[in-house]
Protein backbone atom coordinates (compact mmCIF):
# COMPACT_ATOMS: atom_id res chain seq x y z
CA UNK A 1 0.00 0.00 0.00
CA UNK A 2 1.39 3.43 -0.65
CA UNK A 3 1.88 5.76 2.05
CA UNK A 4 -0.06 8.41 0.68
CA UNK A 5 -2.74 8.06 -1.74
CA UNK A 6 -4.80 10.23 -4.20
CA UNK A 7 -7.57 10.03 -6.60
CA UNK A 8 -6.54 9.46 -9.92
CA UNK A 9 -7.54 11.57 -11.98
CA UNK A 10 -7.25 13.29 -14.77
CA UNK A 11 -10.24 16.00 -13.90
CA UNK A 12 -11.43 17.97 -16.06
CA UNK A 13 -14.06 20.55 -15.59
CA UNK A 14 -15.45 23.83 -16.97
CA UNK A 15 -14.66 27.62 -15.77
CA UNK A 16 -16.76 27.77 -12.69
CA UNK A 17 -16.62 24.51 -10.94
CA UNK A 18 -15.84 23.67 -8.01
CA UNK A 19 -13.96 20.45 -7.52
CA UNK A 20 -12.62 18.40 -4.76
CA UNK A 21 -9.31 16.49 -4.53
CA UNK A 22 -8.94 13.36 -1.96
CA UNK A 23 -6.59 11.61 -0.07
CA UNK A 24 -5.23 9.07 2.27
CA UNK A 25 -2.81 8.67 4.55
CA UNK A 26 -1.34 5.46 6.02
CA UNK A 27 0.96 6.52 8.88
CA UNK A 28 -0.69 7.67 11.80
CA UNK A 29 2.23 8.88 13.12
CA UNK A 30 2.27 12.23 9.94
CA UNK A 31 2.46 15.23 11.98
CA UNK A 32 2.17 18.11 9.21
CA UNK A 33 0.46 18.19 6.17
CA UNK A 34 0.33 20.08 2.78
CA UNK A 35 -1.01 20.67 -0.83
CA UNK A 36 1.35 21.13 -3.32
CA UNK A 37 0.72 22.53 -6.63
CA UNK A 38 2.91 21.60 -9.86
CA UNK A 39 2.49 22.77 -13.48
CA UNK A 40 4.00 20.72 -16.39
CA UNK A 41 7.52 19.78 -16.26
CA UNK A 42 8.23 22.55 -12.86
CA UNK A 43 8.59 22.17 -9.66
CA UNK A 44 6.50 21.41 -7.15
CA UNK A 45 5.46 25.00 -5.12
CA UNK A 46 3.29 25.02 -1.56
CA UNK A 47 -0.01 25.84 -2.54
CA UNK A 48 -1.08 25.26 1.39
CA UNK A 49 -0.53 23.76 4.60
CA UNK A 50 -3.47 21.73 6.07
CA UNK A 51 -4.36 22.12 9.51
CA UNK A 52 -6.48 19.81 12.13
CA UNK A 53 -8.95 22.86 11.88
CA UNK A 54 -9.19 23.28 8.31
CA UNK A 55 -8.50 26.45 6.64
CA UNK A 56 -9.09 28.34 3.73
CA UNK A 57 -6.97 30.64 1.31
CA UNK A 58 -9.24 32.70 -1.19
CA UNK A 59 -11.05 30.09 -3.03
CA UNK A 60 -8.69 26.71 -1.64
CA UNK A 61 -9.94 25.44 1.00
CA UNK A 62 -8.34 22.71 3.10
CA UNK A 63 -9.67 19.77 5.57
CA UNK A 64 -8.10 16.96 7.54
CA UNK A 65 -9.70 14.14 9.50
CA UNK A 66 -6.65 13.16 11.26
CA UNK A 67 -9.40 10.03 12.51
CA UNK A 68 -9.56 8.65 8.97
CA UNK A 69 -6.48 10.17 7.95
CA UNK A 70 -7.78 11.61 4.89
CA UNK A 71 -7.30 14.77 3.63
CA UNK A 72 -8.85 16.80 1.32
CA UNK A 73 -8.83 20.08 -1.12
CA UNK A 74 -11.53 22.09 -2.89
CA UNK A 75 -11.74 24.44 -5.56
CA UNK A 76 -14.38 26.88 -5.73
CA UNK A 77 -15.06 29.28 -8.91
CA UNK A 78 -12.29 27.01 -11.10
CA UNK A 79 -10.00 29.33 -13.19
CA UNK A 80 -7.89 28.07 -16.22
CA UNK A 81 -4.70 28.93 -14.42
CA UNK A 82 -5.67 26.19 -11.87
CA UNK A 83 -4.98 23.58 -14.39
CA UNK A 84 -2.26 21.75 -12.90
CA UNK A 85 -1.25 18.53 -10.94
CA UNK A 86 -2.20 18.61 -7.50
CA UNK A 87 -0.04 16.65 -5.07
CA UNK A 88 -0.68 15.46 -1.33
CA UNK A 89 2.10 15.87 0.91
CA UNK A 90 2.48 14.41 4.10
CA UNK A 91 5.24 15.09 6.98
CA UNK A 92 6.29 12.63 9.94
CA UNK A 93 6.98 16.55 12.11
CA UNK A 94 8.23 19.72 11.05
CA UNK A 95 7.65 20.67 7.19
CA UNK A 96 10.94 21.33 6.86
CA UNK A 97 11.83 17.28 7.26
CA UNK A 98 11.38 14.34 4.92
CA UNK A 99 8.13 14.99 2.60
CA UNK A 100 6.00 12.08 1.27
CA UNK A 101 4.25 13.02 -1.96
CA UNK A 102 1.44 11.24 -3.49
CA UNK A 103 1.36 10.33 -7.01
CA UNK A 104 -0.39 13.57 -8.15
CA UNK A 105 -3.95 14.39 -9.66
CA UNK A 106 -4.13 16.28 -12.73
CA UNK A 107 -7.03 18.90 -13.09
CA UNK A 108 -7.73 20.55 -16.83
CA UNK A 109 -10.10 23.53 -15.97
CA UNK A 110 -11.55 24.50 -19.47
CA UNK A 111 -13.19 27.57 -20.84
CA UNK B 1 15.90 37.08 -2.33
CA UNK B 2 16.89 34.50 -4.84
CA UNK B 3 15.32 31.11 -4.70
CA UNK B 4 16.30 27.76 -4.75
CA UNK B 5 18.83 27.32 -7.74
CA UNK B 6 20.05 24.04 -9.31
CA UNK B 7 22.65 23.24 -12.30
CA UNK B 8 22.67 22.39 -14.66
CA UNK B 9 19.03 22.49 -16.15
CA UNK B 10 19.20 19.22 -18.48
CA UNK B 11 21.78 16.35 -18.61
CA UNK B 12 21.89 13.05 -21.06
CA UNK B 13 24.60 10.07 -19.49
CA UNK B 14 24.73 6.94 -20.47
CA UNK B 15 24.42 4.03 -18.43
CA UNK B 16 27.08 2.99 -16.06
CA UNK B 17 28.27 6.91 -16.31
CA UNK B 18 28.42 8.99 -13.32
CA UNK B 19 26.68 12.51 -12.66
CA UNK B 20 26.90 15.24 -9.93
CA UNK B 21 23.93 17.65 -9.43
CA UNK B 22 24.22 20.94 -7.64
CA UNK B 23 21.91 23.02 -5.93
CA UNK B 24 21.79 26.60 -4.17
CA UNK B 25 19.80 26.75 -0.89
CA UNK B 26 16.84 29.68 -0.80
CA UNK B 27 18.91 32.54 1.23
CA UNK B 28 18.20 32.14 4.95
CA UNK B 29 17.73 28.40 4.77
CA UNK B 30 20.18 25.69 6.07
CA UNK B 31 18.72 22.21 4.75
CA UNK B 32 18.59 20.98 1.44
CA UNK B 33 16.51 18.01 0.46
CA UNK B 34 16.83 15.30 -2.61
CA UNK B 35 14.22 14.28 -4.38
CA UNK B 36 13.71 11.81 -7.71
CA UNK B 37 10.67 12.20 -9.81
CA UNK B 38 9.86 9.58 -11.90
CA UNK B 39 7.22 10.68 -14.84
CA UNK B 40 3.93 10.83 -13.95
CA UNK B 41 4.95 9.99 -10.12
CA UNK B 42 5.17 12.28 -7.32
CA UNK B 43 8.41 13.36 -6.12
CA UNK B 44 10.67 10.60 -3.60
CA UNK B 45 12.76 11.29 -1.21
CA UNK B 46 16.57 10.62 -1.53
CA UNK B 47 18.54 12.22 1.69
CA UNK B 48 18.52 15.68 3.48
CA UNK B 49 21.85 17.22 4.81
CA UNK B 50 21.98 19.68 7.78
CA UNK B 51 24.94 20.81 9.34
CA UNK B 52 27.04 19.05 6.20
CA UNK B 53 25.61 15.55 7.41
CA UNK B 54 23.17 13.46 5.82
CA UNK B 55 20.42 13.36 8.14
CA UNK B 56 17.68 11.45 7.04
CA UNK B 57 17.68 9.09 4.02
CA UNK B 58 15.09 7.61 1.84
CA UNK B 59 15.23 4.30 0.44
CA UNK B 60 17.83 4.61 -2.44
CA UNK B 61 20.78 2.76 -3.33
CA UNK B 62 24.13 3.67 -1.86
CA UNK B 63 25.31 4.54 -6.02
CA UNK B 64 23.29 8.14 -4.37
CA UNK B 65 25.10 9.93 -2.29
CA UNK B 66 25.56 13.50 -1.23
CA UNK B 67 27.73 16.38 0.17
CA UNK B 68 26.88 19.66 1.70
CA UNK B 69 29.65 22.29 2.19
CA UNK B 70 29.98 25.02 4.75
CA UNK B 71 28.02 27.73 2.68
CA UNK B 72 24.64 25.53 2.66
CA UNK B 73 24.74 24.71 -0.97
CA UNK B 74 24.58 20.59 -1.73
CA UNK B 75 25.31 18.11 -4.40
CA UNK B 76 23.68 14.82 -5.21
CA UNK B 77 26.45 12.20 -6.82
CA UNK B 78 24.95 9.00 -8.70
CA UNK B 79 27.37 6.22 -9.39
CA UNK B 80 27.11 3.51 -12.38
CA UNK B 81 23.98 5.02 -14.05
CA UNK B 82 21.12 2.71 -14.37
CA UNK B 83 18.10 3.64 -17.02
CA UNK B 84 15.51 3.55 -14.11
CA UNK B 85 17.84 6.48 -12.96
CA UNK B 86 16.08 8.98 -15.76
CA UNK B 87 14.13 11.38 -13.99
CA UNK B 88 13.85 15.08 -12.34
CA UNK B 89 15.84 15.79 -9.31
CA UNK B 90 14.42 18.29 -7.06
CA UNK B 91 16.16 19.97 -4.63
CA UNK B 92 14.47 21.69 -1.93
CA UNK B 93 15.34 23.64 1.07
CA UNK B 94 14.02 24.83 4.56
CA UNK B 95 14.99 26.37 7.50
CA UNK B 96 15.46 24.20 10.93
CA UNK B 97 12.88 25.13 13.49
CA UNK B 98 11.34 28.28 11.92
CA UNK B 99 8.23 27.51 13.41
CA UNK B 100 4.62 26.71 12.07
CA UNK B 101 5.65 28.35 8.76
CA UNK B 102 8.76 25.66 8.01
CA UNK B 103 8.07 24.29 4.39
CA UNK B 104 10.78 23.26 2.00
CA UNK B 105 11.04 25.30 -1.19
CA UNK B 106 11.64 23.59 -4.62
CA UNK B 107 14.68 24.37 -7.04
CA UNK B 108 13.77 23.97 -10.96
CA UNK B 109 15.04 20.53 -10.58
CA UNK B 110 17.55 18.80 -13.06
CA UNK B 111 16.01 16.76 -16.22
CA UNK B 112 18.58 13.71 -16.53
CA UNK B 113 18.33 10.84 -19.08
CA UNK B 114 19.95 8.25 -19.20
CA UNK B 115 20.61 6.02 -22.21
Amino acid sequence: RKEVEQDPGPFNVPEGATVAFNCTYSNSASQSFFWYRQDCRKEPKLLMSVYSSGNEDGRFTAQLNRASQYISLLIRDSKLSDSATYLCVVAFSGGYNKLIFGAGTRLAVHP
Amino acid sequence: DAGVTQSPTHLIKTRGQQVTLRCSPKSGHDTVSWYQQALGQGPQFIFQYYEEEERQRGNFPDRFSGHQFPNYSSELNVNALLLGDSALYLCASSQVGAGPTDTQYFGPGTRLTVL
